[in-house]
């Protein structure tokens, strides 16, 4: 069974510019949540995606935004980059309310 | 609000050294307790897990007890090796709710030959 697979692995742009990242999820889960892994915060919940729903949201600005497709791949977008954006962006799926399966993560570097 | 708290790192051991790394929590309800390992440059691998109190969760010879009285997921391993250099995460997910991961700050672990 393949695992969650995220793409692209590495990103760098440019302030200002905007950027699409893609998850998709293990076969028959269709939960997705994202997360942003920085230095200094760790790991913060963006959000959650259900059958194509945002169920839950974490604290960030509305510049970061994401949708479920009716297959339950996820895609999360990120609008005017900062320089602070850098990150490790990591998706996981769940089938039920326990544990979640990451994916290896986006490395996206805003120069 | 839901946090975890984990103890401070890094952490460097000798092979064959009995390791632990304490994790405490706070949640209003009642919830499930993880820990996931993070190798370089790589996603995060769930370790073990447990879903209620007094559950053990165990794997590759990693332990960890969640106890409810304490509020605490530490994890052990008797005798680390060098392929266990990583960094650990502990985090909790409540059943009812808000289905996310609240992490700790995660712990480096080095082991040195």
């Amino acid at each position: 069974k393949a695992g969650v697979t995220q793409t692209p692995r590495y990103l760098i742009k440019t302030r200002g510019q905007q950027v699409t990242l893609s998850c998709s999820p293990i076969s028959g889960h269709r939960s997705v949540s994202w997360y942003q892994q920085t230095p200094g915060q760790g790991l913060q919940f963006l959000f959650e995606y259900f059958s194509e729903t945002q169920r839950n949201k974490g604290n960030f600005p509305g510049r970061f935004s994401g949708r479920q497709f009716s297959n339950s791949r996820s895609e999360m977008n990120v609008s005017t980059l900062e320089l602070g954006d850098s990150a490790l962006y990591l998706c996981a799926s769940r089938s039920g309310p326990t544990e979640a399966f990451f994916g290896q993560g986006t490395r996206l570097t805003v120069v | 609000g839901d946090s975890v708290t984990q103890m401070e790192g890094p952490v460097t051991l000798s092979e064959e050294a009995f390791l632990t790394i304490n994790c405490t929590y706070t949640a209003t309800g009642y919830p499930s307790l993880f820990w996931y390992v993070q190798y370089p440059g790589e996603g995060l691998q769930l370790l073990l897990k447990a879903t209620k109190a007094d559950d053990k969760g165990s794997n590759k010879g990693f332990e960890a007890t969640y106890r409810k009285e304490t509020t605490s997921f530490h994890l052990e391993k008797g005798s680390v090796q060098v392929s266990d250099s990583a960094v650990y995460f502990c985090a909790l997910s409540l059943i009812q709710g808000a289905q996310k991961l609240v992490f700790g700050q995660g712990t480096r672990l080095t082991i040195n030959p």
